[in-house]
């Protein structure tokens, strides 16, 4: 199994919501990624988690929490969004944290309004 | 700090015209080299990758060779189809990081 997986793949959220991003891999990688794309523009990474430790965080606001509850799984939980925050949010995941091949999920498109 | 620059699109061609997208990049230590394509509404997916100079990564047509002496990482497709048309990604990582760095990504597309 060489798949990243997202759910869900739309969602549409208030600003006063809470909401979960959730991604998942079965290729025993240790590091898992949260990144951010807007239209037309590069992914930039948001968060990098290895061996389940937080290991990089991009200056993200608070209002996106990330989790990784085991080796397999990554959340990412988001409350009191902005619009500028709609984007489409795709998670990754390697072998290792260094130089190692990413592999991306399919993504999920948030629109908040 | 490391940086990769792509040639702007919208690269428009007609189908089984030669392609290349040119792709450079500087860096600290030793790369490695990506490819990624993005179909329109998905995920990011790698297209091809080489991890040191000389190397020659390919992979549905496409090809790119990893030139240190020139620090480019140029795409080739000798014959492009409808279906090749994406928006396409030059990234690269340094050893000992976990970050990708990724150019600012180039449209192809291909009419009939």
């Amino acid at each position: 199994d060489t798949e990243v997986t997202q759910t869900p793949k739309h969602l549409v959220m208030g600003m006063t919501n809470k909401k979960s991003l959730k991604c998942e891999q079965h290729m025993g990688h240790r590091a898992m990624y949260w990144y951010k794309q807007k239209a037309k523009k590069p992914p930039e990474l948001m968060f990098v988690y290895s061996y389940e430790k937080l290991s990089i965080n991009e200056s993200v606001p608070s209002r996106f929490s990330p989790e990784c509850p085991n080796s397999s799984l990554l959340n990412l939980h988001l409350h009191a969004l902005q619009p500028e925050d709609s984007a489409l949010y795709l998670c990754a995941s390697s072998q290792g944290s260094g130089a190692d091949l990413q592999f991306f999920g399919p993504g999920t498109r948030l629109t908040v309004l | 700090g490391d940086s990769v620059t792509q040639m702007e699109g919208p690269v428009t061609l007609s189908e089984e015209a030669f392609l290349t997208i040119n792709c450079t990049y500087t860096a600290t230590g030793y790369p490695s080299l990506f490819w990624y394509v993005q179909y329109p509404g998905e995920g990011l997916q790698l297209l091809l990758k080489a991890t040191k100079a000389d190397d020659k990564g390919s992979n549905k047509g496409f090809e790119a060779t990893y030139r240190k002496e020139t620090t480019s990482f140029h795409l080739e497709k000798g014959s492009v189809q409808v279906s090749d048309s994406a928006v396409y990604f030059c990234a690269l990582t340094t050893t000992g990081y976990s970050t990708l760095t990724f150019g600012k990504g180039t449209m192809l597309l291909v009419s009939p």
